[in-house]
């Protein structure tokens, strides 16, 4: 049980595009949905926390306009990252958590911005 | 002082070892603790977690936390190759304060 699906697992866009990444509850209904971002050998960066219907809470630092998440329904939350760039380039990570404060990731989305 | 401390290792160990992984921390409001597993490129993944101070086993792992001293654990036995990865503790306030603060990861290494 508490399977979290994201797609793609890895893509690969021009500077300047979008793209979307889309991340499911398989078997729960997630009250929330977190993105992180990881850059090689460290740990994962919140950039942020969403419920089902409101707006996602952004950490500090993290550019809302670039990254928009939609949490649409209690299973599917999507990141789009606007008008992507190289420094963009990163190892994206979607968690779902039903049972507070015990989060299950997805397998994570590797975007290359070239 | 950093609110999570994980050795980062590198840690290498021969098959069918003892694997001990250690984390400290500094926020005495921590509840929830946590051990995720995470393979290169891919998203972590839930191994143990355990609610306020104790011991918790699941198969080859078991999972301890001292809260007094503010020091959680995990324990491996008999390791496998299949083990090797990047080790993250994760720990949270409970209740509204759900955020997870990590540590930076341990890599193992089981060597057959």
């Amino acid at each position: 049980g508490a399977v979290v699906s994201q797609h793609p697992s890895w893509v690969i866009c021009k500077s300047g595009t979008s793209v979307k990444i889309e991340c499911r509850s398989l078997d729960f209904q997630a009250t929330t949905m977190f993105w992180y971002r990881q850059f090689p050998k460290q740990s994962l960066m919140l950039m942020a926390t969403s419920n089902e219907g409101s707006k996602a809470t952004y950490e500090q630092g993290v550019e809302k306009d670039k990254f928009l998440i939609n949490h649409a329904s209690l299973t599917l939350s999507t990141l789009t990252v606007t008008s992507a760039h190289p420094e963009d380039s990163s190892f994206y990570i979607c968690s779902a958590s039903f049972q507070e404060n015990i989060q299950y990731f997805g397998a994570g989305t590797r975007l290359s911005v070239l | 002082q950093k609110e999570v401390e994980q050795d980062p290792g590198p840690l290498s160990v021969p098959e069918g070892a003892i694997v001990s992984l250690n984390c400290t921390y500094s926020n005495s409001a921590f509840q929830y603790f946590m051990w995720y597993r995470q393979y290169s490129r891919k998203g972590p993944e839930l191994l143990m977690y355990t609610y306020s101070s104790g011991n918790k086993e699941d198969g080859r792992f078991t999972a301890q936390v001292d809260k007094s001293s503010k020091y959680i654990s995990l324990f491996i036995r008999d390791s496998q190759p299949s083990d090797s990865a990047t080790y993250l503790c994760a720990m949270s306030g409970g209740g509204s304060n759900y955020k997870l603060t990590f540590g930076k990861g341990t890599l193992l290494t089981v060597n057959p």
